[in-house]
């Protein structure tokens, strides 16, 4: 496609609830990240994939999140068991290679609320 | 693991120049320094990127000093549109465990008439 893309574009879910959120990265962009960026703050760095292997998971905030990517292309981040201080906005990019990760293209993300 | 920081806001009016700082003292040695625009409802954009000393592009120039420990974001003329979230990025990837990609907290920049 033209640009990453992400859905679904808002998410709103009861506390206890699993969630999944997808991304579809730019064709041809080997690498992915997910961050998070709640409410007027900063964006937070979750976990980023080369190709579909994910070499290091300790930035996912707990165990109940986790991500996997497919084909080299979709990227799926679950949420299980979601609590209210999950809710924020999860924002998808991708780079040509994990050698230009300075120059990420970013989804429009996708907003979480956890009631 | 460089950690960075940035002014919390700055304003400006339409017409000036206006220089953002990121301050990253322990930068590491293979570390590039971009910058990042963000509009409300909207995922960062792309602005320029550097290593060291100065890089100019269509939007803005990157100055970075030879100790690299900071640099500065410099727009020139803003217009109303230059409203935005600016952040710095710098960090490293793919070479060890742990590696992060830090964000700066970001400037929130407003241009005024």
């Amino acid at each position: 496609g033209a640009g990453v893309s992400q859905s679904p574009s808002n998410k709103v879910t009861e506390k206890g609830k699993d969630v999944e959120l997808r991304c579809d990265p730019i064709s041809g962009h080997t690498a992915l990240y997910w961050y998070r960026q709640r409410l007027g703050q900063g964006l937070e760095f979750l976990i980023y994939f080369q190709g579909n292997s994910a070499p290091d998971k300790s930035g996912l905030p707990s165990d109940r999140f986790s991500a996997e990517r497919t084909g080299g292309s979709v990227s799926t981040l679950t949420i299980q068991r979601t609590q209210q201080e999950d809710s924020a906005v999860y924002l998808c990019a991708s780079s040509l290679s994990l050698a230009t990760y300075n120059e990420q293209f970013f989804g429009p993300g996708t907003r979480l609320t956890v009631l | 693991l460089a950690k960075t920081t940035q002014p919390i806001s700055m304003d400006s009016y339409e017409g000036q120049e206006v220089n953002i700082t990121c301050s990253h003292n322990n930068i590491a040695t293979n570390d590039y320094i971009t910058w990042y625009q963000q509009f409300p409802s909207q995922g960062p954009r792309f602005i320029i990127q550097g290593y060291k000393t100065k890089v100019t592009n269509e939007v803005a120039s990157l100055f970075i000093p030879a100790d690299r420990k900071s640099s500065t974001l410099s727009l020139p003329r803003v217009s109303l549109s230059d409203t935005a979230v600016y952040y710095c990025l710098v960090g490293d990837i793919g070479k060890s465990s742990g590696d992060k990609l830090t964000f700066g907290t970001g400037t929130r920049l407003a241009v005024r008439p």
